[in-house]
């Protein structure tokens, strides 16, 4: 079956840095990517994965490791503002999207 | 990215109706999809709505529950019928997606049901 895996809920401090972690088992795999979703908002694009490596973006750096089924957002330098969920989905063999249950990041001052 | 509208973006509705939920796009896209976000959970996909075809729909949903319209490239309908409680949630439109690019979503719309 095809699972996405991610911390249900992670707790940071302002102007600290967080990683929230995805792990991924997909039916064939064309790339993952990060969104985040403010409270009683839609989801917002944040980034996209498809090679090894790093992604940086500002503030926000996306890795992905193929090989290992993983990824990780990075939020550096984290401000209130930043308080949402982050949700992981990864596009499988059909580029339909496998979508995480979401980390629940509150940051705190 | 596309400018994606979604009407209404609140209702309130007794149990047995139906309510019908709009989405507009600023510019022609081949792909739009439906989806339910219920409250502290993930997006779950309902239908993908093609231009000139019957929508796709997932496990668990079916056509008669969950009728969509895709009479042209920039406009879908959902339709929510014979609602109960359980069908309270957040539904959303998005486009885009495919090879690489990501999908785009509307404001959403919060349906509660009495």
């Amino acid at each position: 079956g095809q699972n996405i895996d991610q911390p249900t809920e992670m707790t940071a401090t302002e102007g600290a840095i967080v990683q929230i972690n995805c792990t991924y088992q997909t039916s064939g795999f064309n790339g993952l990517f990060w969104y985040q979703q403010h409270a009683g908002e839609a989801p917002t694009f944040l980034s996209y994965n498809v090679l090894d490596g790093l992604e940086e973006k500002g503030r926000f750096s996306s890795f992905l490791s193929r090989s290992k089924g993983y990824s990780y957002l990075l939020l550096k330098e984290l401000q209130m503002k930043d308080s949402a969920s982050y949700l992981c989905a990864a596009l499988d063999s059909n580029y339909q999207l496998i979508w995480g249950a979401g980390t629940k990041l509150i940051i705190k001052p | 990215s596309a400018v994606i509208s979604q009407k209404p973006s609140r209702d309130i509705c007794q149990r047995g109706t139906s309510l019908t939920i709009q989405c507009q796009v600023d510019s022609q896209v081949t792909m739009m999809f439906w989806y339910r976000q219920q409250p502290g959970q993930s997006l779950t996909l309902i239908a993908t709505a093609n231009q000139g075809s019957e929508a796709t729909y997932e496990s668990g949903f079916v056509i008669d529950k969950f009728p969509i319209s895709r009479p042209n490239l920039t406009f879908s309908t959902l339709t929510v019928s014979n609602m109960s409680p359980e069908d309270s949630s957040i539904y959303l439109c998005s486009v885009g997606g495919g090879s690489n690019q990501p999908q785009h979503f509307g404001d959403g719309t919060r349906l509660s049901i009495l």
